[in-house]
């Protein structure tokens, strides 16, 4: 039971560059989640999914896209990569219902040179 | 919305003694509380959580502890350990369909 897997794990894109991230969970959660992680701002919700098909924004939306084409996949794609896009990126999913906690990924750390 | 903050950002206490972090929340309606601990480099995991119909719930040297009136809840770490070095996140959650939000952490050091 492999939970949330990301892939990649690490990334160094140069400005402008596109590329997409990958979050699998195999626990059959309705919920997947796009966090980003800086110093000092937390996690913040980047775009959020409530069941295949669906997607919607979060807090910092702007630069992204996602795309949940099956339930256990939840697609991040940069079209055009920005230095300030440099964070470590976590995938999250959860069961339905609101008193269920999040499955966190192990991370993707993104630089953008 | 929600809003979650969460205080204080760091806490250095000496191993044996207490850690108390505290978070408040703006919406009412909310009522389910987890904590999270984050490692250096590491996902962050669920550690203990607590809904609105509880006022405390404890898990061996980890409590928390929930205010509704006030619209407060609480971490407490009893006997730390280094290995309780981490950093720790509040969240609350409003209603089904939306996502937690996430308080800025805390960054716990436990000297030995």
């Amino acid at each position: 039971n492999a939970g949330v897997t990301q892939t990649p794990k690490f990334r160094v894109l140069k400005t402008g560059q596109s590329m997409t991230l990958l979050c699998a969970q195999d626990m059959n959660h309705e919920y997947m989640y796009w966090y980003r992680q800086d110093p000092g701002m937390g996690l913040r919700l980047i775009h959020y999914s409530v069941g295949e098909g669906t997607t919607a924004k979060g807090e910092v939306p702007d630069g992204y896209n996602v795309s949940r084409l099956k339930k256990q996949n939840f697609l991040l794609g940069l079209e055009s990569a920005a230095p300030s896009q440099t964070s470590v990126y976590f995938c999250a999913s959860s069961a339905y219902g609101r008193e269920y906690g999040y499955t966190f990924g192990s991370g993707t750390r993104l630089t953008v040179v | 919305g929600e809003n979650v903050e969460q205080h204080p950002s760091t806490l250095s206490v000496q191993e044996g003694d207490s850690a108390v972090i505290k978070c408040t929340y703006s919406d009412s309606a909310s009522n389910y509380f987890p904590w999270y601990k984050q490692e250096l480099g590491k996902r962050p995991q669920l550690i203990i959580d607590i809904r609105s119909n509880v006022g405390e719930k404890k898990d061996q040297r980890i409590a928390v502890t929930l205010n509704k009136t006030a619209k407060h809840f609480s971490l407490h770490i009893t006997e730390t350990q280094p290995e309780d070095s981490a950093v720790y996140f509040c969240a609350a959650r409003d209603s089904g369909n939306t996502p937690l939000v996430f308080g800025k952490g805390t960054r716990l050091s436990v000297i030995a």
